[in-house]
């Protein structure tokens, strides 16, 4: 079973919906991340958590919330789609210990999201 | 904010070439970490290397941290190797590279 599962895979949906994406992982990592990669580009940071409960706001925060459930689940949310909101979603997860990352960092498979 | 960037931006091999893909971040890290994103989009990590070389099959990378620079190397490259490369530097969450998007020919 993968690292860390993102569902659903792919959405198409319309301005003005909310859309939730979720992650969830197995490695036991305390940190975990949302990312966006528009076409052609890196991936920018949306949110991160450092634990349950600590909700950290990223490079492009804006028309996004977040919600840290469990250890192991980070769930994405858009309040209100719209068009430029149309990327490939990533989750990622982290271990932090004594200043620094222990691990690299695992990425999900991604979330196409098309905002129409 | 730290910036991260990558060059060249495109590479265009023939099977079977050698490259070099760099990767200069403006100040110091704790580590850092390069993917290959397949042309379906997945994310691979491919190392993880704070300081030193590292070598996993035709791919090596060096991270030389005091001059704020890591490089990758691919040997013998093959059609699979095709895709974006992303350096990204840890502080306390990934900064992500622009990336170079490697395309290689039979």
């Amino acid at each position: 079973d993968a690292d860390v599962t993102q569902t659903p895979r792919n959405r198409i949906t319309k301005t003005g919906k909310r859309i939730m994406l979720e992650c969830s992982q197995t490695k036991g990592h305390d940190r975990m991340y949302w990312y966006r990669q528009d076409p052609g580009l890196g991936l920018r940071l949306i949110y991160y958590s450092f634990d349950v409960k600590d909700i950290n706001k990223g490079e492009i925060s804006d028309g996004y919330s977040v919600s840290r459930q469990a250890q192991a689940k980070f769930s994405l949310s858009l309040e209100s789609a719209i068009p430029n909101q149309t990327a490939l979603y990533f989750c990622a997860t982290g271990s932090w210990e004594d200043g620094g990352f222990t691990d690299t960092q695992y990425f999900g498979p991604g979330t196409r999201l098309t905002v129409l | 904010g730290i910036q991260v960037e990558q060059s060249p931006p495109d590479l265009i091999l023939q099977e079977g070439a050698n490259s070099t893909l760099r990767c200069n971040f403006s100040d110091s890290v704790n580590n850092l970490q390069w993917f290959h994103q397949n042309p379906w989009g997945q994310l691979i990590n491919l190392f993880y290397i704070p300081s030193g070389t590292k070598q996993n099959g035709r791919l090596s990378a060096t991270t030389v941290a005091t001059e704020r620079y890591s490089l990758l190397y691919i040997s013998s490259s093959q059609t699979t190797d095709s895709g974006v490369y992303f350096c990204a530097v840890n502080t306390d969450k990934l900064i992500f590279g622009t990336g170079t998007r490697l395309q290689v020919f039979p």
